[in-house]
């Protein structure tokens, strides 16, 4: 119940195309769903979050969509860039829970130029 | 990486010897958290501290300990290290009533 799953382990779209990385949970206590973004070498860095109570979440690009009834959530980054090449993660935790985070396996990002 | 060292950055030790990393923040959070991270894994907690002298377990403590006697130093300690946990360590800071999470840069081990 604490999984979060996570799809496709690998993803490559070309400049300019549409990313789309899918979570799924299983715990309904998750009240908050991070989106980390890793480039190699480096630790993982906030990229994005969302709270249940709203269905989608903008910043620039980048934007998470949010079902609550399916437990499912994604993360779609517009007009994909080279620089956007990374692993990203998803992720979730629930208030009472230690602020513990819950990580999906990731996804590899490839966009070519 | 938000006020967050991690040493060493790289080691290479052999199986049986015993292995501290070091996590040092200055922001003065009151959570900490070590992760590992392995191909295939995505990121798995290992322990957290919730305050001076306060941790426990993570999903994947088996092997390891912690301590924790300053708000700003995390130590990891692989009392015996083994082959399998060769692998990337993190830590983290933060939490608290935002939830988010800040990564130190990481500590590559290699135990052989």
């Amino acid at each position: 119940q604490q999984q979060v799953k996570q799809s496709p382990q690998s993803l490559i779209v070309q400049k300019g195309g549409i990313s789309i990385i899918n979570c799924a949970y299983e715990n309904t206590a998750f009240d908050y769903f991070p989106w980390y973004q890793q480039f190699p070498g480096k630790g993982p860095a906030l990229l994005i979050a969302i709270r249940p109570d709203v269905s989608e979440k903008k910043e620039g690009r980048f934007t998470i969509s949010f079902n609550k009834s399916a437990k499912q959530f994604s993360l779609h980054i517009m007009d994909s860039q080279p620089g956007d090449s990374a692993t990203y993660f998803c992720a979730a935790s629930w208030q009472g829970g230690s602020e513990k985070l819950v990580f999906g396996k990731g996804t590899k990002l490839t966009v070519n130029p | 990486d938000a006020g967050i060292t991690q040493s060493p950055r790289h080691k290479v030790t052999e199986t049986g010897t015993p292995v501290t990393l070091r996590c040092h923040q200055t922001e003065n959070h009151r959570y900490m958290y070590w992760y590992r991270q392995d191909p295939g894994h995505g990121l798995r907690l290992i322990h957290y501290s919730y305050g001076v002298k306060d941790t426990d377990k993570g999903e994947v403590s088996d092997g390891y300990s912690v301590s924790r006697s300053k708000t700003e130093d995390f130590l990891l300690t692989l009392e015996s290290a083994t082959s399998s946990q060769t692998s990337v360590y993190f830590c983290a800071i933060g939490g608290l009533a935002g939830n988010e999470q800040f990564f130190g840069p990481g500590t590559r081990l290699t135990v052989l």
